[in-house]
């Protein structure tokens, strides 16, 4: 059902780079809408990560970091941490759908 | 600190209704639109949901449209969320989730604990 395609997961080692695609189409990200970042630790509620494809709430470091071309995004974690480890989804908005849709999710796993 | 409590969650049969809260603290509720959003077990993230500030836009994801209603009282700091003729695919967490504006800006920057819904007979 999700709109947003992401690879089910990654790895590194610690203090390592990964990164997270997020893929969408021509109604949603290639539309122009802003893509969106959430960090989902087990057993907790979601997080927000990135805003407005680039941007980082207060209080998130700046491991951390978004860019978006054409129809995808991705998600950058710079030195990996053991605390890294969680789920992380994208979000945008689709025209056709008219209304959010978020990605398929990708696990983080640091080795 | 902003804190969004759900309730109501509980175990329903197919075809019957169940209504969700979501008390609102630590920010000036009726200045900021809300949101439902859900995740059934083991899955991804749909969401249900949208009401601007002053109630007057409302939207709903096509699965729940015509089944779900989304309200909120601004004088009691809630959002609620309506459902009936409930189907085992409405099974899952409902996070309740603060919207950055007073209009959709189509993101969520605080999301609650969650209230688990499980419809089975």
């Amino acid at each position: 059902q999700s709109v947003l395609t992401q690879p089910p997961s990654v790895s590194g080692a610690p203090g390592q780079r990964v990164t997270i695609s997020c893929t969408g189409s021509s109604s949603n990200i290639g539309a122009g809408y802003d893509v969106h970042w959430y960090q989902q630790l087990p057993g907790t509620a979601p997080k927000l990560l990135i805003y407005g494809n680039t941007n980082r709430p207060s209080g998130v470091p700046d491991r951390f970091s978004g860019s978006k071309s054409g129809t995808s995004a991705s998600l950058a974690i710079a030195g990996l941490q053991a605390e890294d480890e969680a789920d992380y989804f994208c979000q945008s908005y689709d025209s056709s759908l008219s209304g959010c849709v978020f990605g398929t999710g990708t696990k983080v796993t640091v080795l | 600190e902003v804190q969004l409590v759900e309730s109501g969650g509980g175990l329903v049969q197919p075809g019957r209704s169940l209504r969700l809260s979501c008390a609102a603290s630590g920010f000036t509720f009726d200045d900021y639109a809300m949101h439902w959003v859900r995740q059934a077990p083991g899955k991804g993230l749909e969401w249900v949901s949208v009401i601007t500030w002053n109630s007057v836009s409302i939207d709903y994801a096509d699965s729940v449209k015509g089944r779900f209603t989304i309200s909120r009282d601004n004088a009691k700091n809630s959002l609620y969320l309506q459902m009936n003729s409930l189907r085992a695919e409405d099974t899952a967490l409902y996070y309740c989730a603060k919207d950055p504006s007073g209009y959709d800006s189509n993101y969520f920057d605080y999301w609650g604990q969650g209230t688990l819904v499980t419809v089975s007979s």
